[in-house]
């Protein structure tokens, strides 16, 4: 089966720009993650849907980072305006059921790098 | 904030050796689970233990789960170079949200 696709694979940007993220989960996975990793850290849960509910956001820095799940399969993240200390790493993974029963599927992620 | 924090940060080993890491959370979980990650690369499962589970064993792993203690451990046993990657613990909550702890980066010297 194919597996989490992620695009793009590297960006640069300068800080106060805006950014977007896409994610295409493994077809019939109804949960998707966005993750943040900064470099020798563990990733850290942005946002966590089910089908196209949220099920946490919790730690989404709301007043620049925004997050959908058109129709419950792809998903973009985007951050507006972006701060030198974004930069990281973006993974985006999917998972079939809720609770977990076989793990999850990351994608290869997003490197961001803001100058 | 994270939910699992893993022990030690760093550990380095010849070839041949087991390798033991540690994991430590902080609410109640409906199960754990263990990811390695290779530099550069995305994360990759590896065994899944359930909450009423104590022990489980796939190929060379070995994770056991004390709930009592909120604490599991992974062993990988015989090392190989090929494993020299970080490992993470996530833990799957009540509310069914999935958060890692800081991982532990292995050196596997040949």
């Amino acid at each position: 089966e194919a597996g989490v696709a992620q695009s793009p694979r590297y960006k640069i940007i300068e800080k106060r720009q805006s950014v977007a993220f896409w994610c295409n989960p493994i077809s019939g996975h109804a949960t998707l993650y966005w993750y943040q990793q900064i470099l020798g850290q563990g990733p850290k849960l942005l946002i966590q849907f089910q089908n196209n509910g949220v099920v946490d956001d919790s730690q989404l820095p709301k007043d620049r980072f925004s997050a959908e799940r058109l129709k419950g399969v792809d998903s973009t993240l985007k951050i507006q305006p972006a701060k030198l200390e974004d930069s990281a790493v973006y993974l985006c993974a999917s998972s079939l059921l809720l609770p977990i029963i076989r793990g999850a599927f990351f994608g290869q992620g997003t490197r961001l790098t803001v100058v | 904030s994270q939910q699992g924090e893993e022990d030690p940060q760093a550990l380095s080993i010849q070839e041949g050796e087991n390798a033991t890491m540690n994991c430590s959370y902080k609410t109640s979980i409906n199960n754990l689970q263990w990811y390695r990650q290779n530099s550069g690369r995305g994360l990759v499962h590896l065994i899944l233990i359930r909450s009423n589970e104590r022990e489980k064993h796939s190929g060379r792993l070995r994770v056991t789960l004390d709930t009592s203690k909120k604490s599991s451990s992974l062993l990988i046993t015989a090392s190989r170079a090929a494993d020299t990657a970080s490992y993470f613990c996530a833990t799957d909550a009540q509310n069914n949200d999935m958060r890692f702890g800081a991982g532990t980066r292995l050196t596997v010297k040949p």
